[in-house]
């Protein structure tokens, strides 16, 4: 596809489950970086790879939040012992580079929400 | 101290006028100041970029920037109700990573 796509759209849990989140960036993009946003806030950075490391994960608020991306495209934002505190929307981006040279380029949003 | 502060408005000027948002960010090795905006419900985009003291124009947007004051900010030139929207302030960190602010809420009446 032309941009960076993420599935699902929407996920309701309960609290306690395990829950996986998609990005598929766009082609060629070597960065792809996950944020996640409450309502009013900012996005709060989490996690940033270059190519199939994790460059930067610093923002993962603790060991449930996990996140893959194997071959260098596709990633997926683990989350164990789901909290109602979790609840947000899981924005992904690419970029052709890096954020301090290029634009990134946002999915719509995986939103999650906690029961 | 947040990384990146931006007062949360919201901002409301009329059709026509200028409108100003401003930005403080805390880390003096910051090198890359990104404007994006947001509309309600959806994903962000970006708007500018600036790297080096002083004005960059782009159409009706003017992005400042004074490393020295830490300070960023960006003017919106013949505000429309179609600039309504979130504007968030964001700032590259150590390891390239993009801090964003809180995010200024524009409302642009007719």
């Amino acid at each position: 596809g032309a941009g960076v796509s993420q599935t699902p759209s929407n996920k309701v849990t309960e609290k306690g489950k395990y829950v996986e989140l998609r990005c598929d960036p766009i082609s060629g993009h070597t960065a792809l970086y996950w944020y996640r946003q409450s309502l009013g806030q900012g996005p709060e950075f989490l996690i940033y790879f270059q190519g199939t490391g994790a460059a930067d994960d610093s923002g993962l608020p603790n060991d449930r939040f996990f996140a893959v991306r194997p071959e260098g495209s596709v990633s997926t934002l683990k989350i164990q012992r789901t909290e109602r505190g979790d609840s947000a929307v899981y924005l992904c981006a690419s970029s052709l580079a890096s954020a301090n040279t290029g634009e990134l380029f946002f999915g719509e949003g995986s939103r999650l929400t906690v029961l | 101290q947040k990384e990146v502060e931006q007062n949360s408005g919201p901002l409301s000027v009329p059709e026509g006028a200028i409108a100003s948002l401003n930005c403080t960010y805390s880390d003096r090795g910051s090198q890359s100041f990104f404007w994006y905006r947001q509309y309600s419900g959806k994903s962000p985009e970006l708007i500018m970029f600036i790297y080096s003291n002083g004005d960059k124009e782009d159409g009706r947007f003017t992005a400042q920037l004074n490393k020295a004051s830490q300070y960023v900010s960006l003017l919106i030139r013949d505000s429309q109700p179609s600039d309504s929207a979130t504007y968030l302030c964001a700032v590259n960190g150590y390891t390239d990573k993009l801090i964003f602010g809180t995010g200024t809420r524009l409302q642009v009446f007719p």
